[in-house]
């Protein structure tokens, strides 16, 4: 089974902070990516990887920056977290063959107040 | 903007019933298509993915493709409760040489005992 983790399921964080969201997986796939999730906006794409080092934006990459230092890990920066990034967070990967089918980490729900 | 556009719902049928959820999509060049089941709280899991036109089952799911009226559907026979969830449809997009998902906001669907 395809596994995806995520550092933390719930985190609440002060306006102005950095906030790190790590993402892990353990299936050896080339692609990872990070979205959030709002009531009424559904899931959009922030920043994507196909490759260790390299990234690229998404739909809503602003306020955001990304880390991709080893294959399996995927890491999300705040730079200085604002309250209109409360939001859930998700992780999901993919082998980047075939039929690019997505496999989602259980999510992080990031509170900034 | 590539766009992928569902029913918000909420669909409500009946215990033993079909419940039919609907999506349609703007890009014509996409070529994989997904359904993912999001409880409340969880992230989303998939279900199914069909890559051809016509039908594809898996249990008590299936999905159908028509590409040339760019829509595709789940249907789920003898609905549970425990299908209450929402529905979100993906759809594969390509730009730029790179391959992603654009997501619908997702169908909620209701099964009452």
């Amino acid at each position: 089974d395809v596994k995806v983790t995520q550092s933390s399921r719930y985190l609440v964080k002060r306006t102005g902070e950095k906030v790190f969201l790590e993402c892990v997986q353990d299936m050896d796939h080339e692609n990872m990516f990070w979205y959030r999730q709002d009531p009424g906006l559904g899931l959009r794409l922030i920043y994507f990887s196909y490759d260790v080092k390299m990234k690229e934006k998404g739909d809503i990459p602003e306020g955001y920056s990304v880390s991709r230092e080893k294959k399996e890990r995927f890491s999300l920066i705040l730079e200085s977290a604002s309250t209109n990034q409360t939001s859930m967070y998700l992780c999901a990967s993919n082998s980047g063959r075939a039929y690019n089918e997505q496999f989602f980490g259980p999510g992080t729900r990031l509170t900034v107040l | 903007q590539k766009e992928v556009e569902q029913n918000s719902g909420p669909l409500s049928v009946p215990e033993g019933a079909i419940a039919s959820l609907n999506c349609t999509y703007s890009d014509r060049g996409s070529q994989s298509f997904f359904w993912y089941r999001q409880y409340s709280g969880k992230s989303p899991e998939l279900i199914m993915s069909i890559y051809s036109n016509g039908d594809k089952e898996d249990g008590r799911f299936t999905a159908q493709l028509n590409k040339a009226s760019q829509y595709v559907s789940l249907l789920i026979r003898d609905s549970q409760p425990s299908d209450s969830a929402t529905y979100l449809c993906a759809v594969n997009v390509e730009d730029s040489g790179y391959s992603t998902l654009t997501f619908g906001k997702g169908t909620m669907l209701l099964v009452s005992p």
